[in-house]
């Protein structure tokens, strides 16, 4: 078990460029969560899969945001068109969903990609 | 809409203090209040309270679930350094998703 990965660690990048974001979750969970974090905030939650499929997005992911996870097991997160806004921490989450009664909420995250936007 | 509140937001104490953090929550279909540590990125996972009036322990942290009150407090005794972290509390709904609602946190400062 090596927890959440998370790649890019860091990126910076151009308004309007696109970027992508990959996570690695933990082999063996089937619930993959993205959440963004802006400073002095705690994480706010975008989209989560329950494996391959994508099962609910916050209204915070605007249609500039995709993500995917084709195969049910690692995500990517795509921001097209990047704004000064977008900004941010993305944090990925993953867990054992209907493995056990606590296990549910129960959320590993990773270390986060750190967006930066000029 | 869920929302959690967390205070205070930031804390300086001396080692050796204790310190109480604060975490209120209004969440529909509330299952579970969670506490997390972020210290540089990851939050890393302290605790999950289902039940009221059952307090987690875990080395010199330990916390309890107010069901009645829509709170929880985080204790933290004989403070270290490497405490100094902020602690987020997440209320999570039971319903779909299990999406958790986060708190601002409260940034712990610990000096020697």
């Amino acid at each position: 078990d090596t927890g959440v990965s998370q790649n890019p660690r860091h990126k910076i990048t151009k308004r309007g460029q696109n970027v992508t974001f990959r996570c690695d979750p933990i082999s063996e969970h089937n619930r993959l969560y993205w959440y963004r974090q802006t400073l002095g905030q705690g994480p706010e939650f975008l989209t989560y899969f329950q494996n391959e499929a994508q099962l609910e997005k916050s209204r915070l992911l605007s249609d500039r945001f995709s993500a995917e996870r084709p195969k049910g097991s690692f995500s990517t997160l795509e921001i097209q068109r990047t704004e000064q806004g977008d900004s941010a921490m993305y944090l990925c989450a993953s867990s054992p969903w209907g493995q056990g009664p606590s296990a549910n909420e129960k959320l590993f995250f990773g270390s986060g990609t750190q967006l930066s936007v000029l | 809409e869920d929302k959690v509140v967390q205070s205070p937001l930031s804390l300086v104490v001396h080692e050796g203090d204790t310190v109480t953090l604060n975490c209120s929550y209004e969440v529909t279909n509330f299952r579970s209040l969670l506490w997390y540590k972020q210290e540089k990125k990851a939050p890393t996972f302290l605790f999950m309270l289902t039940s009221s009036g059952i307090e987690k322990k875990s080395g010199r942290l330990s916390s309890i679930l107010d069901k009645k009150e829509l709170s929880s407090i985080l204790n933290i005794t004989a403070t270290q350094t490497g405490d100094s972290a902020i602690y987020l509390c997440a209320g999570a709904s039971g319903a779909g998703s299990y999406q958790l609602t986060f708190g601002k946190g409260t940034k712990l400062s610990v000096i020697p």
